[in-house]
């Protein structure tokens, strides 16, 4: 079975500090994708990254860098010098690869709020 | 401008009644889905549908009935045999059911309350 976990559920800073976003998968499979979304208070949830398990480069865009390390099954994201923003959920998820069975289903975790005050 | 719309935004009904929420699509995908979001408790697939004239249950369909005529729409009809429909109600496509690496994409959400 697959499953995220996202084990903050609230985080609060102030504006200007970095903050990490903590977020462990588990799957038997060894291809498969792994999501972040951001859902500002609007509800519509917007797309942020893509990252599949052969690849386990850093990313970086902007404020925002990703931490992949399949040897602990966690994909964390970061984002440096928070703005205000920055304030929305943000899901984890997880997807199996068609070709290996993979259903259409992404395994989102249970999101982490980030509040970000000025 | 491409993207996914649904609507209304806000929807309320009385208990005993269907709704119908409504998605369209003009980014030409294949693949669209329906998830339901509850407070605390992430997303979870209802419905999706790899291909026109075809759709697959996901996790949480019961109480719940999809269509698929056209390519572009995927409504979703919440029923009176759910029993407990008050939600936030996501809609999502992705480019192809054949690809390997297909990003879902989601509209803006409707929010349902039942009186």
């Amino acid at each position: 079975a697959q499953k995220v976990t996202q084990a903050q559920t609230e985080i609060s800073v102030v504006e200007k500090e970095d903050v990490t976003l903590d977020c462990v998968y588990e799957t038997r499979d060894t291809t498969y994708y792994l999501f972040w979304y951001k859902q500002p208070p609007s509800g519509e949830l917007v797309f942020l990254i893509r990252r599949n398990s052969f690849d386990e480069q850093n990313e970086i865009s902007g404020r925002y860098s990703w931490n992949f390390q399949k040897s602990t099954s966690s994909f964390n994201f970061t984002i440096t010098a928070s703005q205000v923003v920055d304030s929305a959920v943000y899901f984890c998820a997880l997807r199996l690869a068609r070709d290996q069975g993979g259903s259409e289903k992404l395994v989102f975790g249970k999101g982490t709020k980030l509040t970000v005050n000025p | 401008d491409g993207g996914i719309t649904q609507s209304p935004k806000y929807l309320f009904r009385k208990e005993g009644q269907n709704v119908t929420l409504s998605c369209e699509q003009n980014l030409n995908h294949d693949a669209m889905y329906w998830y339901r979001q509850d407070p605390g408790q992430g997303l979870r697939l209802i419905y999706y549908s790899q291909i026109v004239n075809d759709f697959q249950k996901g996790d949480i369909a019961e109480g719940y009935s999809v269509s698929r005529e056209k390519k572009e729409s995927f409504p979703l009809t919440v029923t009176s045999a759910q029993k407990n429909p008050t939600a936030f109600y996501l809609c999502a496509s992705s480019i192809t059911a054949q690809g390997l690496t297909d990003t879902q994409y989601f509209g803006p959400g409707t929010r349902l309350t039942v009186l």
